[in-house]
């Protein structure tokens, strides 16, 4: 149950487009298409995001996008907006469990 | 609409025992999956614990394994957490997240409660 490994932080300007990597193993991330983001405000509970990989919540917008490749996952994040600073955790199913990254700090220039 | 509320958390010494409750509302609390993810203060998200629709699945974290039980009551359609021979590690504010899916254990987490906080200091 060794987290996922995730930048500590990205940066972007308002209007480009950011991506935020998520490694895991080949007993999480890359043997389930279960792979899922939230976005979390200070002081606030998280809010799922993207899951199954590239899915959105209804209500999420079209500017969240993931992917994944073998054992890594990515969230990108296009048109940035000022309210999408936050910190962004990826998750994964690991069999019986969840295993979360250690999170990514985004801020918009 | 979907609403969780935690209750539970306090400020208690090394070694104690504290039981955290989560009161659901606004679905089918017997169709869902339930867990407990954890925030330590300036920290990420650790997932702790997860429960099956109808109890029969439990299973948690190696960081807490022996140490916390997870339960639910149905007729009450609230979720719990049983938190023994607590460590300075087990600081944090704990969440209670909804499964997305009926009858699966699998996440994501769609929906959270507000968290309460649990503080172990000696």
């Amino acid at each position: 149950q060794s987290a996922l490994t995730q930048p500590a932080s990205v940066s972007g300007s308002p209007g480009q487009s950011i991506t935020i990597s998520c490694t895991g193993t080949s007993s999480d991330v890359g043997s389930y298409n279960l792979v899922s983001w939230y976005q979390q405000h200070p002081g606030k509970a998280p809010k799922l995001m993207i899951y199954e990989v590239s899915k959105r919540p209804s209500g999420v917008s079209n500017r969240f996008s993931g992917s994944k490749s073998g054992n890594t996952a990515s969230l990108t994040i296009s048109g940035l907006q000022a309210e999408d600073e936050a910190d962004y955790y990826c998750c994964s199913y690991a069999g019986s469990s969840s295993v979360f990254g250690g999170g990514t700090k985004l801020t918009v220039l | 609409q979907v609403q969780l509320v935690e209750s539970g958390g306090g400020v208690l010494q090394p070694g104690r025992s504290l039981r955290l409750s989560c009161a659901a509302s606004g679905f089918t609390f017997t169709s869902h999956a339930m867990h407990w993810v954890r925030q330590a203060p300036g920290k990420g998200l650790e997932w702790v614990a997860l429960i099956s629709y109808d109890g029969s699945k439990k299973f948690y974290a190696d960081s807490v394994k022996g140490r916390f039980t997870i339960s639910r009551d149905n007729s009450k359609n609230t979720l719990y957490l049983q938190m023994n021979s607590l460590r300075a590690e087990d600081t944090g504010i704990y969440y209670c997240a909804r499964d997305f899916r009926y009858y699966d254990t699998s996440g994501p987490f769609d929906s959270w409660g507000q968290g309460t906080l649990v503080t172990v200091s000696s």
